[in-house]
């Protein structure tokens, strides 16, 4: 069964940069058909798609990020990374990577989640 | 492109239907069969109920299904039980540079 477990500081300074890591366990993430996801979830709000990497290294990012995004990964760690350059409090959210089937928009498989805050 | 619209709330009664609604545009989900719904409950991560428009993922209830028309896709719970009173979202495929959208959430009440 594949877990997916996110990992990163839980506070970070505006004007700094988001750093998180999904670790992939039961399963590799250089096979093809899937696309690893990174969501996040304001407070008390909806979802938000922050972008994903296809087993390949092609990646797609939201276009309200791309300027301050990139996501990577690690094959031979099974894991892939976020970073978000210059964040500010709109940042703050809960973060999670998921993994999408077949790139048919379907999400079938998260990370628990971690809150990341941005103040000084 | 903006997020999908969702009711904020819904409620219903033990065995009632409810019906959520998903408005999007020509560009997303009246373009393209590529819905998903997400079932969250508090302090839990979503899980998948329904993808490509009105397909369950195997262990998930007949009890929820699917459906579009036009640029609006929808989430039917039957029998409405206690358990499910959470949050759901929407999610649909946009193409072109936006991709994916979500909606912005409804919160499902049993009353």
């Amino acid at each position: 069964q594949v877990q997916l477990q996110e990992s990163g500081p839980g506070l970070v300074k505006p004007s700094q940069t988001l750093s998180l890591t999904c670790t992939v366990s039961g399963g590799s993430i250089s096979s093809g058909g899937y696309y690893w996801s990174w969501i996040r979830q304001h407070p008390g709000r909806g979802l938000e798609w922050i972008g994903f990497i296809y087993y390949s290294g092609s990646t797609y990012y939201n276009p309200s990020l791309k300027s301050r995004l990139t996501i990577s990964m690690d094959t031979s760690k099974t894991q892939f990374s976020l970073r978000l350059n210059s964040v500010t409090a709109a940042d703050t959210a809960v973060y999670y990577c998921a993994r999408d089937r077949d790139g048919n928009n379907a999400f079938d498989m998260w990370g628990q989640g971690t809150m990341v805050t941005v103040s000084a | 492109q903006s997020a999908l619209t969702q009711p904020a709330s819904v409620s219903g009664s033990p065995g009632q239907s409810i019906t959520i609604s998903c408005s999007g545009t020509r560009s997303d989900v009246g373009s393209y069969n590529l819905v998903s719904w997400y079932q969250q409950h508090p302090g839990k991560a979503p899980k998948l109920i329904i993808y490509e428009g009105s397909e369950r993922p195997s262990g998930v209830s007949n009890r929820f299904s699917g459906s579009k028309s036009g640029n609006t896709a929808s989430l039917t719970i039957s029998g409405l039980q206690a358990e499910d009173e959470a949050d759901y979202h929407c999610c649909a495929y946009a193409g072109g540079t936006t991709y994916v959208l979500f909606g912005g959430g409804t919160k499902v009440t049993v009353l």
